[in-house]
């Protein structure tokens, strides 16, 4: 496989519910984000990982936790969310986070319903 | 003002047209600049970084106006397949990176 992987495409869960999103990117980048897409609004920034550390955290509520076990793989644990976290949930990588930063490549993403 | 801003359109062009859209910015310290498409339903996709003195890609031109804080990208003989949402995105020092509400074109025969 090429690019970035996300599973699953599509998500249903209850708002008493643990499920976790998983990425993987196989581009040997050293960067990996998460962020949400909601309908009218622009992409957030929930999550940034550079080389397996988190370097930011976008004041996401604690409902949200995030982890990188490699440089590889990202995940996104979820638990007791609320209906207005439904949203798209996109994965990303890139080369560096600094400023040699010259894109992202996104996956195809997980759609969330939170019912 | 907002951060990042786009006028959401939706840009509505026959084929063969140019369209032009702005992305207007507030953050004079911003120092580097994207454009992505994103299709419906589509994760965004990098269409071209946006560099000091212009640049060109095909049919697509970006252009960089710090004094007046916008970027453009300019479609020149629109196809069909060039309907999408168009982001721009902006980093500044802290690279944090802000994305654009986007801006819709639909391409019409």
């Amino acid at each position: 496989e090429t690019g970035v992987t996300q599973t699953p495409r599509h998500l249903v869960m209850g708002m008493t519910n643990k499920k976790s999103l998983k990425c993987e990117q196989h581009l040997g980048h050293n960067a990996m984000y998460w962020y949400k897409q909601s309908a009218k609004k622009p992409l957030e920034l929930m999550f940034v990982y550079s080389l397996e550390e988190r370097v930011e955290n976008n004041s996401v509520p604690s409902r949200f936790s995030p982890e990188c076990p490699n440089s590889s793989h990202l995940f996104l644990h979820l638990h007791t969310l609320q209906p207005e976290d439904s949203a798209l949930y996109l994965c990303a990588s890139s080369q560096a986070w600094d400023r040699r930063f010259v894109g992202y490549t996104f996956g195809s993403g997980t759609r969330l319903t939170v019912v | 003002r907002k951060e990042v801003e786009q006028d959401p359109g939706p840009f509505n062009v026959p084929e063969g047209a140019t369209v032009a859209f702005n992305c207007t910015y507030s953050n004079s310290a911003s120092q580097s600049f994207f454009w992505y498409r994103q299709d419906c339903r589509k994760e965004p996709k990098l269409l071209m970084s946006v560099y000091s003195s212009g640049n060109e890609d095909g049919r697509f031109t970006a252009q960089l106006n710090r004094a007046s804080q916008y970027i453009s990208l300019l479609i020149r003989d629109s196809k069909l397949s060039d309907s999408a949402t168009y982001l721009c995105v902006v980093r500044g020092g802290s690279y944090i990176p802000t994305f654009g509400r986007g801006t819709s074109l639909i391409v019409h025969p």
